[in-house]
């Protein structure tokens, strides 16, 4: 149990171009999201928390209009680079938390190349 | 958060166990050690935490000192699929998930 999806696994756009990366977690209600980024040889930094219904709460630092995420419901958080240039070229974590459990449980990843 | 430190890298002969240690000096009283590890190009995988009693599960054992200083990852019998970054992290346990922040982690290789 406790399954974390992403969709695309990888992405390859234009720069200009907006790009929409989804979480799912499976078989279980997430009641918040996390996004995070990780840049090549790096670690993980986390982008933004995101609880569904609510409105994203963003790390110093990350552009909120520039990467918009939406949690629409208690299964699926969206992220939506927009706008993107090369430097957004990362490797997109998802992790999900349900209620009263203090794990999260992470999705394999998104790799957006942006050419 | 209390900050951690741990070594850059680590190697590891296959079968036999592999110590991770963690330095966390500056941990608060409400604070617990979690472990991740992360194979390369996947996502973060969840191993152990604990607060201040020895820890064991079917990955792993977690060893944290008496005044929860410091720590120490044991996976007893390492393979070649441990090889992978081991994250060392600590924070409060809030009763539900909250944002963990990494570090620079451990680079464990396990080897023939």
């Amino acid at each position: 149990g406790a399954v974390v999806s992403q969709h695309p696994s990888w992405v390859i756009c234009k720069s200009g171009t907006s790009v929409k990366i989804e979480c799912r977690s499976l078989d279980f209600q997430a009641t918040t999201m996390f996004w995070y980024r990780q840049f090549p040889k790096q670690s993980l930094m986390l982008m933004a928390t995101s609880n569904e219904g609510s409105k994203a709460t963003y790390e110093q630092g990350v552009e909120k209009d520039k990467f918009l995420i939406n949690h629409a419901s208690l299964t699926l958080s969206t992220l939506t680079v927009t706008s993107a240039h090369p430097e957004d070229s990362s490797f997109y974590i998802c992790s999900a938390g349900r209620l009263a459990v203090y794990e999260q449980y992470f999705g394999p990843g998104t790799r957006l190349t942006v050419t | 958060d209390a900050k951690t430190t741990q070594p850059t890298s680590m190697d590891c002969a296959e079968g036999r166990a592999a110590n991770l240690p963690c330095n966390h000096s500056t941990i608060s009283g409400n604070e617990y050690v979690y472990w991740y590890r992360q194979i390369h190009s996947q996502g973060p995988q969840y191993i152990i935490h604990g607060l201040k009693n020895n820890e064991t599960n079917e990955m792993a054992s977690l060893i944290i000192t008496e005044d929860r200083k410091s720590s120490t990852l044991i996976l007893p019998h390492a393979t070649l699929r441990d090889t992978a970054v081991y994250y060392c992290i600590v924070r409060p346990y809030t009763g539900t998930a909250s944002k963990l922040t990494f570090g620079t982690g451990t680079r464990l290789q396990v080897t023939l």
